[in-house]
C-alpha cells in the first residue's frame, strides 16, 4: 500500500533554531516532492528530489532511499517560515502524487 | 502567484445551492486536478483530467460534477452539498499525467456549506 508519514504533525521553534521535519514512505518511489503551505491556502513546491541532497537558501532537503526516508531541514528559522510543510511522493506503481498529512510549523521571535 | 488561479477564494453556500469553482493555468500542462483537503486530513484528488478527458474519478459524489472545456480550464460545479464537504478546494495542474514533475497548484477557495 502507498503510504506517507511525516513527524512531527505540530512543531514550535524559536526564531533562529535549526528544524528537522520528517518523512517516510512505504514502497519504491520515483520522486519525492516537499510543499510548503502558507495560511491563506497555496501551496507552492519547494523541492523534489529522487537521491542524495538538495539546498536552497536557509532550506535543505535529503533523502535516503534505502530507508525510505526524506527530511526537511531549516536552518536559522524565521517567524515567516511558519507554515504547514508537506511531503508528497510519486510512487513507481502509480501515477499520482501521494501526500502526507504536513507538519504545521510556528517559529516565535 | 503561481500561474495557477482560482476562483473565488471563498463561498458560502447554502444546501440548495448551485455554485462553480473555476480553475485557470496559461503554463501549457497537459493534466489539471481537483483535490479536497479537510483539517488535519492529507489532500484527498477528487478528479483527474488529461488533455481535457477525465481519466479519474475518485469515487466522489455525484453532487460534485467537474468540466474541463479545453486544457487551460477546469471548473467544479456544486450543487446540495452537505455540511461536511466544506473544506479548501485546491486546483493543481502538471506537464504530463505522472507525478515526477510535480503540480503546481492554485491558492483554493474556501468552501462553507451552510
Amino acid at each position: 500500500k502507498n503510504e506517507v508519514e511525516q513527524s512531527p504533525q505540530n512543531l514550535t521553534a524559536q526564531e533562529g533554531e535549526f528544524i528537522t521535519i520528517n518523512c517516510s514512505y512505504s514502497v519504491g518511489i520515483s520522486a519525492l516532492h516537499w510543499l510548503q503551505q502558507h495560511p491563506g491556502g497555496g501551496i507552492v513546491s519547494l523541492f523534489m528530489l529522487s537521491s542524495g541532497k538538495k539546498k536552497h537558501g536557509r532550506l535543505i532537503a535529503t533523502i535516503n532511499i534505502q530507508e525510505k526516508h526524506s527530511s526537511l531541514h531549516i536552518t536559522a528559522s524565521h517567524p515567516r517560515d511558519s507554515a504547514v510543510y508537506i511531503c508528497a511522493a510519486a510512487f513507481y506503481n502509480t501515477d499520482k502524487l501521494i501526500f502526507g498529512t504536513g507538519t504545521r510549523l510556528q517559529v516565535f521571535p | 502567484e503561481t500561474g495557477v488561479t482560482q476562483t473565488p477564494r471563498h463561498l458560502v453556500m447554502g444546501m440548495t445551492n448551485k455554485k462553480s469553482l473555476k480553475c485557470e493555468q496559461h503554463l501549457g500542462h497537459n493534466a489539471m486536478y481537483w483535490y479536497k483537503q479537510s483539517a488535519k486530513k492529507p489532500l484527498e484528488l477528487m478528479f483527474v483530467y488529461s488533455l481535457e478527458e477525465r481519466v479519474e474519478n475518485n469515487s466522489v459524489p455525484s453532487r460534485f460534477s467537474p468540466e474541463c472545456p479545453n486544457s487551460s480550464h477546469l471548473f467544479l460545479h456544486l450543487h446540495t452539498l452537505q455540511p461536511e464537504d466544506s473544506a479548501l478546494y485546491l486546483c493543481a495542474s502538471s506537464p504530463t499525467r505522472t507525478a515526477n514533475y510535480g503540480y503546481t497548484f492554485g491558492s483554493g477557495t474556501r468552501l462553507t456549506v451552510v
